[in-house]
């Protein structure tokens, strides 16, 4: 399935270093959102957006900044980020008007170092 | 409290097994409920809404009281291919966001 695509699928980075998360979806959709997967913890919202507007967002520290330049595109940006960091990003997208319909991507798997 | 309780398991149960999960939901603004299946390592897939009236998919039955505010999911002739770790999800009214439960691993032995 390649509706929604995740790059890269794996990465490791150091404390400093600062790297970026892409989403892509091909599915026609509007609303797209950044989740997070730690070791032993549920997955858990960190940002959505609808028509490339932020609309939700939890308690996410600054060292992750999301960017949405179009309906079709999402990125992480990270900087400075620290070893309990290190989860499964998954990426999914909906229309806004259906958010229970929501497809994920196959996920960046994020270690810190 | 979490806001999307599950038992962890693991559930071991032969082929052909019935095995019921439950989750409990806090948020009685909750308004759409879902069961997803994670397998090991890859992204959550979603499997079946839960209707107040209870909905079947196949050997799959799941049944919704928001007056207990608990979530079942009923597997029925379980195969080996059901493996995988089962994700209760809600909804709340007026949010975008889905709530995860931490999930329950099955595991189906031959």
């Amino acid at each position: 399935e390649t509706g929604v695509t995740q790059t890269p699928r794996h990465l490791v980075m150091g404390m400093t270093n600062k790297k970026s998360l892409k989403c892509e979806q091909h599915l026609g959709h509007n609303a797209m959102y950044w989740y997070k997967q730690s070791a032993k913890k549920p997955l858990e919202l960190m940002f959505v957006y609808s028509l490339e507007e932020r609309v939700e967002n939890n308690s996410v520290p600054s060292r992750f900044s999301p960017e949405c330049p179009n309906s079709s595109h999402l990125f992480l940006h990270l900087h400075t980020l620290q070893p309990e960091d290190s989860a499964l990003y998954l990426c999914a997208s909906s229309q806004d008007s259906s958010p229970d319909t929501q497809y994920f991507g196959p996920g960046t798997r994020l270690t810190v170092l | 409290r979490k806001e999307v309780e599950q038992d962890p398991g693991p559930f071991n149960v032969p082929e052909g097994a019935t095995v019921a999960f439950n989750c409990t939901y806090s948020n009685s603004a909750s308004q759409s409920f879902f069961w997803y299946r994670q397998d090991c390592r890859k992204e959550p897939k979603l499997l079946m809404s839960v209707y107040s009236s209870g909905n079947e998919d196949g050997r799959f039955t799941a049944q919704l009281n928001r007056a207990s505010q608990y979530i079942s999911l009923l597997i029925r002739d379980s195969k080996l291919s059901d493996s995988a770790t089962y994700l209760c999800v809600v909804r709340e009214r007026g949010r975008r966001a889905l709530t995860f439960g931490s999930g329950t691993r099955l595991q189906v032995q031959p």
